[in-house]
């Protein structure tokens, strides 16, 4: 198998563009994570699906932040305005079967907004 | 909610001594404890897990131990090796009460000198 799958690795972009983050799970995995990690925060999740069902997005810093998954092989995480604290790495992660065990994470998309 | 603090933040060791990275937790119902490392410019990846019913658990040279009275769990690795060298965070979750989220700890910088 590939592995979680993360596009685009790095993304640039200046304060107030939409950004999105996309995520293709490993096939086969029911539950599906975003997370962000930043020097100052460490690993923080910030929403995760069962069966493509958003189950808890209490993570989700504010309304600039969304996520989707439209089928149980792709996500989104989109962010709309940017702001430069928005700047951090952000993993997909999937597993199979209950939430918290053998999660598998993606290489992580590096976020800078300017 | 949970919360999972983690020492050291940073820990050097010589190459074929031994490394104990510990973890404090607090809410008692937890009962799903794993350790993940990651890689430079990868995402974190499991490396052993612990669940509630057991003390100890070990896979070649790395162990966890869990002390669910002090509500603290611990990994030890021995006979270090260079590729060793990564950052490790725990984690702890309520699995099967629901709403499984990780809660992870703010991650050791574990560097091997050889």
């Amino acid at each position: 198998d590939a592995g979680v799958i993360q596009s685009p690795r790095h993304e640039v972009t200046e304060m107030g563009q939409e950004v999105t983050l996309r995520c293709k799970p490993i096939s086969g995995h029911d539950y599906l994570f975003w997370y962000r990690q930043t020097m100052m925060r460490g690993l923080e999740l910030l929403i995760y699906f069962n069966n493509n069902v958003p189950i808890d997005d209490s993570g989700m810093p504010e309304d600039r932040f969304s996520a989707k998954m439209p089928n149980a092989s792709f996500s989104t995480l989109k962010i709309q305005p940017s702001e430069p604290r928005d700047s951090a790495v952000y993993f997909c992660a999937s597993t199979q079967g209950a939430s918290s065990y053998e999660q598998y994470f993606g290489p992580g998309t590096r976020l800078t907004v300017t | 909610g949970e919360n999972v603090e983690q020492h050291p933040s940073t820990l050097s060791v010589q190459e074929g001594d031994s490394a104990v990275i510990k973890c404090t937790y607090s809410d008692s119902a937890s009962n799903y404890f794993p350790w993940y490392k990651q890689e430079l410019g990868k995402g974190p990846q499991l490396i052993i897990d612990i669940r509630s019913n057991v003390g100890e658990k070990k896979d070649q040279r790395i162990a966890v131990t869990l002390n669910k009275t002090a509500k603290h769990f611990s990994l030890h690795i021995t006979e270090t090796q260079p590729e060793d060298s990564a950052v490790y965070f725990c984690a702890a979750s309520k699995a099967n009460f629901g709403n499984e989220k990780l809660t992870f700890g703010t991650g050791t910088r574990l560097t091997i000198i050889p």
